[in-house]
């Protein structure tokens, strides 16, 4: 068990809808990261936060947002939902933010878009 | 073209064998280096860090870095079927820390 938690463990929705996916770091980390795995993109960074505030975007749409609230728990909106959507979402923590941070992943909402 | 390039297998290796596992790159501003295992319904967790060239060992696990060839490896001995996963690699900037992966190799160990 890493340390990070996130729900749902599974979503299932249409085409069209919007969810709201929630991770929680491990206590006293600063950082927290998205990515989305899917079988032919494999892992795709999507954006970090730190301290509340965003310090990268990686191949994130427009569709997507996220924040991190300031107890430091993160969440993960997508909206208007498309079949391609579908796919095992991450959050990973790590304690501060740099080449030698280790990042500790959760276990990962599957989203099953039909 | 990707910047990390990762055979996605699988790799089916009769348990006791040497693993032997690759990444190749195209950005020579990658300077850190990792090595990520994946089990099923799992999310990834590090197995191995190298700064730079060189080489690391940790029990079972060594990971090789050649920069000149752009290439990484991790090498796992007296393989177990426990070690069937799949196996990431992920590299990061100096300037940007940000990871980018491979597609990863899945292994399967048979007994």
């Amino acid at each position: 068990d890493s340390g990070v938690t996130q729900t749902p463990k599974h979503l299932i929705t249409a085409t069209g809808q919007r969810v709201t996916l929630r991770c929680s770091p491990r206590s006293g980390d600063l950082s927290v990261y998205w990515y989305q795995q899917s079988l032919d993109q494999g892992l795709q960074f999507l954006i970090h936060y730190y301290n509340g505030e965003e310090r990268a975007k990686g191949n994130i749409l427009e569709r997507f947002s996220a924040q991190q609230f300031p107890d430091l728990h993160s969440e993960l909106n997508l909206s208007s939902l498309e079949l391609g959507d579908s796919a095992l979402y991450f959050c990973a923590s790590s304690v501060v933010w740099g080449a030698g941070d280790e990042q500790f992943f959760g276990p990962g909402t599957r989203l099953t878009v039909l | 073209q990707k910047e990390v390039e990762q055979d996605p297998g699988p790799l089916s290796v009769p348990e006791g064998a040497i693993v032997s596992l690759n990444c190749t790159y195209s950005n020579s501003a990658f300077q850190y280096f990792m090595w990520y295992r994946q089990y099923s319904r799992k999310g990834p967790e590090l197995l191995m860090y190298t700064y730079s060239s060189g080489n690391k060992e940790d029990g079972r696990f060594t990971a090789q870095v050649d920069k000149s060839s752009k290439y990484i490896s991790l090498f796992i001995r007296d393989s177990q079927p426990s070690d069937s996963a799949t196996y990431l690699c992920a590299m990061m900037r100096d300037s940007n820390y940000q990871l980018i992966w491979g597609a990863g190799t899945k292994l399967i160990i048979k007994p």
